[in-house]
């Protein structure tokens, strides 16, 4: 079946750590994006990436750092200089940057303790 | 950018038609509305979007009014599983910038379905 992936759905780290998310699809979308969703919010936009070894910053991309090195693959890491990373961050995928409809897959909620 | 404003929450009895308001008083000519839905702690999931015709598909219809300043997203037959908070998007697919790629999401509107 095709589709997105992240792993894992749950995360917990120590206040100053890094933590990287993973985002794989198998759809053969050009496009990948990371979104952040805090409580009652709509989403944010972190990152996009229209294509391989390409990317782009997004409204909220302060603490955040992303690679796009393969097709399938656009991980997000959280570093230590994001002052509120616990939130649901939020992988999505299109087929082109500005098709219609963009897949999502089922989120982690990153937690810093 | 195009704003939309929606009620915060609707309540609709299981099996009955559930009409969902979103206001976009200051659309642009070439913003596309679209509806995405997200049930609890799930990835949003696209329900259908339109430009100025009214658009049916399997999940849902989408009425856009003739000045295009407001539009209705329709369920049919509301079920449990349709209980989920419905976005209403504006996307100006004219423009290449990176506000053509992202999807600003507001609050939405939280539907409850009653059994």
């Amino acid at each position: 079946d095709g589709g997105i992936t992240q792993s894992p759905k749950y995360l917990f780290r120590k206040e100053g750590q890094n933590v990287t998310l993973s985002c794989e699809q198998n759809l053969n979308h050009d496009a990948m994006y990371w979104y952040r969703q805090d409580p009652g919010q709509g989403l944010r936009l972190i990152y996009y990436s229209q294509i391989v070894n390409d990317f782009q910053k997004g409204d909220i991309a302060e603490g955040y750092s992303v690679s796009r090195e393969k097709k399938e693959s656009f991980p997000l890491t959280v570093t230590s200089a994001q002052k509120n990373p616990t939130a649901f961050y939020l992988c999505a995928s299109s087929i082109a940057p500005a098709y219609n409809e963009q897949f999502f897959g089922p989120g982690t909620r990153l937690t810093v303790l | 950018d195009a704003k939309t404003t929606q009620p915060n929450s609707m309540e609709s009895n299981e099996e009955e038609p559930v009409h969902l308001p979103c206001n976009h008083s200051t659309i642009s000519g070439t913003d596309y509305i679209h509806w995405y839905r997200q049930l609890p702690s799930q990835g949003p999931e696209y329900v259908i979007h339109g430009l100025t015709s009214n658009v049916n598909n399997r999940m849902a219809s989408l009425a856009i009014a003739e000045d295009r300043k407001s539009s209705t997203l329709i369920l049919h037959r509301a079920t449990l599983r349709d209980a989920a908070v419905y976005y209403c998007i504006l996307r100006d697919l004219a423009y290449s910038g990176a506000g053509s790629y992202q999807l600003t999401f507001g609050k939405g509107t939280k539907l409850s379905v009653i059994p």
